[in-house]
């Protein structure tokens, strides 16, 4: 079945510093990816998505591309900002009709002053 | 903006006690999930469905029931609740066309199991 990998579980960062959050996938269908937030006591949200290969997304400052060849829908923010601080999950569907949307582990993102 | 509602907001539950949790979007969307949120483990999949009166099993379905009564409800049920179950579960909404879109989450239900 699908699987979303999330390497990192914490990254502490200085305020505008860049920041990447890797995640890789693995399907043997075509990829929908999704990269989802969540700050503190909140539901998750959506940041960005993609299913189109090599073309970079990009959302409040955030961005990522989709790299079929690699499996790899990393995230990056040129400069990170104190509210940035939060849960960041990586997500997958795809066209095989289960109609199912599996999550990373997720990596919490804290950005000190 | 789409609105999905989860009831309760939290509850405590005693081991081996029936817990029904509840779900219910205006979003006219086709497809509802249930999640549940550990610590170290994100958010894994236990039951989602696609159309009323049909549901499915997800990544951990073992130990809970789904209801979808009509496109709108979607009930999260622990016949036998027991210590492990303790968590967050949330419950989702999306559109799709063969597979989901965007997922539009409610705000979460706090379950203990004492």
């Amino acid at each position: 079945g699908d699987s979303v990998t999330q390497t990192e579980g914490l990254v502490t960062l200085t305020k505008g510093l860049p920041v990447m959050l890797n995640c890789t996938y693995q399907t043997t269908y075509s990829p929908f990816l999704f990269w989802y937030v969540q700050h503190l006591n909140e539901a998750p949200k959506l940041l960005l998505k993609s299913s189109t290969d090599n073309k970079r997304t990009e959302h409040q400052g955030f961005y990522a591309t989709l790299h079929k060849s690699s499996s790899s829908f990393h995230l990056q923010k040129s400069s990170v900002q104190l509210s940035d601080s939060a849960l960041y999950f990586c997500a997958l569907s795809d066209t095989s009709n289960t109609n199912k949307v599996v999550f990373g582990t997720g990596t919490r993102l804290q950005v000190l002053p | 903006e789409a609105a999905v509602t989860q009831s309760p907001r939290s509850k405590v539950a005693v081991t081996g006690g029936k817990v029904t949790l509840s779900c219910h979007q205006t979003n006219n969307h086709d497809y509802m999930y249930w999640y549940r949120q550990d610590t170290g483990h994100g958010l894994r999949l236990i039951h989602y469905s696609y159309v009323a009166d049909s549901t499915e099993k997800g990544d951990i379905p073992d130990g809970y029931k789904a209801s979808r009564p009509s496109q709108e409800n979607f009930s999260l049920i622990l016949e036998l609740a027991s210590l492990s179950q303790t968590a967050v579960y949330f419950c989702a909404s999306a559109s799709g066309q063969g597979y989901a879109e965007t997922l539009y989450f409610g705000s979460g239900t706090r379950l203990t199991v004492l």
